[in-house]
């Protein structure tokens, strides 16, 4: 069974940069997520995808102050030269053939 | 540019049916698996159901095995939700989803401004 563990809150400084956290549990270290954005009253928006390797692949139209990493279980987002309009939840999300499982997300607050 | 607009939430009582519809463009729509997902009042994501480019394979969440079913039309760009048996449970904004290819091997790369079901007596 997949669980995807994201802390529930972060917050950081306006133009400052922030990492948030995906933890896979145990087994699925090599498994890939993605992250996604959803801004308050607003639907989702897809980030990046982040690999095992640490690569990543942003999606359209997505600031190159956002970017992806990994360790181990652990995938990362961070966002640099915070913004206020980055402010928001964000998701991590990962799938399995038959499957997609969502992280409990993380709200940001930009201080 | 992909645009995915929902459609069909509403109020609903418990035990009810409610159909939502979700007409896709800016891209090749039969060549994509698409998905549901919601997000019921001050929650978190929750997958919903997915169905093949095709159509000819459809997956479920536990939570809505035997209830939901999901379909698509691949000649008018539209991948519908029959929702029966409804329950407090399932109130929640609805959202439309594409995924980045064929179902479960990649994440979903768009998304639709949902709607919203509320299932109240």
């Amino acid at each position: 069974q997949f669980v995807l563990t994201q802390s529930p809150s972060a917050s950081a400084s306006l133009g400052a940069s922030v990492k948030l956290t995906c933890t896979l549990n145990s087994g699925r270290r090599g498994y890939a997520i993605a992250w996604h954005q959803q801004q308050p009253e607003k639907g989702p928006r897809y980030l990046l995808k982040v690999n095992s390797d640490g690569t990543y692949n942003k999606g359209d139209g997505v600031p190159d102050r956002f970017s992806g990493s990994s360790s181990g279980a652990e995938r990362y987002l961070t966002i640099s030269s915070l913004q206020s309009e980055d402010e928001a939840d964000y998701y991590c999300q990962t799938w399995d053939g038959d499957v997609h499982v969502f992280g409990g997300g993380t709200k940001l607050t930009v201080l | 540019e992909v645009h995915l607009v929902e459609s069909g939430g509403g109020l609903v009582r418990p035990g009810g049916s409610l159909r939502l519809s979700c007409v896709a463009s800016g891209f090749n729509f039969k060549t994509y698996a698409m998905s549901w997902a919601r997000q019921a009042p001050e929650k978190g994501l929750e997958w919903v159901s997915g169905i093949s480019g095709s159509g000819e394979s459809t997956y479920y969440a536990g939570s809505v095995k035997g209830r939901f079913t999901i379909s698509r039309d691949n000649s008018k760009n539209t991948v519908f939700l029959q929702m029966n048996s409804l329950t407090d449970d399932d109130t929640a904004v609805y959202y439309c989803a594409k995924e980045s290819s064929i179902f479960g091997v990649d994440p979903f790369d768009s998304w639709g401004q949902g709607t919203l079901v509320t299932v109240s007596s």
